[in-house]
């Protein structure tokens, strides 16, 4: 099973861009990188999700070097709203996700 | 489409008691997923079903089980419950088990176990 490190905390200001890395340095051919944002007492919701390269929705990006021992969430341009937890999991489908410790993002104005 | 539901939303019994939290899951969703919330531990995997049969399950006591309906609805049971269980019992649905594409999930709102 893949463990994934990441910071604890990270502090922005409203209009930056927000870049988290994860290490995931055991991660296995056949694992996927996921990313998951949580509100205090809400569920986690799926952000973004990749297997190498590069990958872009309406909200984030994951960028994803070859050797595929870490990745980076970018979140452009950052809002109050943003303020949460973000956790990278690692896994393939035998296995459902662990969720680690996450990173406390905290948007300032 | 509705999110997942789960009832209830909050829930106070004592130790020794027994349990049962129900998830349902996006329609046409297959998978559910139960994970167990403490500030403490964090979020910890419960178990899986798929098609009414489990497929995975995470590193807890007997005391933890559940079952998946036909319809796909989830029920999730702790016996004998423990201070240790108050928690927040999330549920999660996904198209498919397993990852890449169909499997995103989507939780619930949870459900806030406090044992007394």
């Amino acid at each position: 099973l893949a463990k994934t490190t990441q910071p604890i905390s990270m502090d922005s200001y409203e209009g930056q861009e927000v870049n988290i890395t994860c290490s995931h340095n055991n991660i296995a051919t056949n694992d996927y990188i996921t990313w998951y944002q949580q509100f205090p007492s809400q569920g986690p919701r799926f952000i973004i999700q990749g297997y190498k390269t590069k990958v872009t929705n309406e909200v984030a990006s994951l960028f994803i070097p070859a050797d595929r021992k870490s990745s980076t969430l970018s979140l452009p341009r950052v809002s109050l709203s943003d303020t949460a937890v973000y956790y990278c999991l690692v896994g393939t489908g035998f296995q459902k996700l662990v969720f680690g410790t996450g990173t406390r993002l905290l948007v300032s104005p | 489409k509705a999110g997942v539901t789960q009832t209830p939303r909050y829930l106070i019994k004592t130790r020794g008691q027994q349990v049962t939290l129900s998830c349902s899951p996006i329609s046409g969703h297959r998978s559910v997923s139960w994970y167990q919330q403490t500030p403490g531990q964090g979020l910890q995997f419960l178990f899986e079903y798929f098609s009414e049969t489990q497929r995975n399950k995470g590193n807890f006591p007997g005391r933890f089980s559940g079952r998946q309906f036909s319809n796909s609805r989830s029920e999730m049971n702790v016996s004998t419950l423990e201070l240790g269980d108050s928690a927040l019992y999330l549920c999660a649905s996904s198209l498919t088990t397993g990852l890449g594409g169909g499997s995103e999930q989507f939780f619930g709102p949870g459900t806030r176990l406090t044992v007394l």
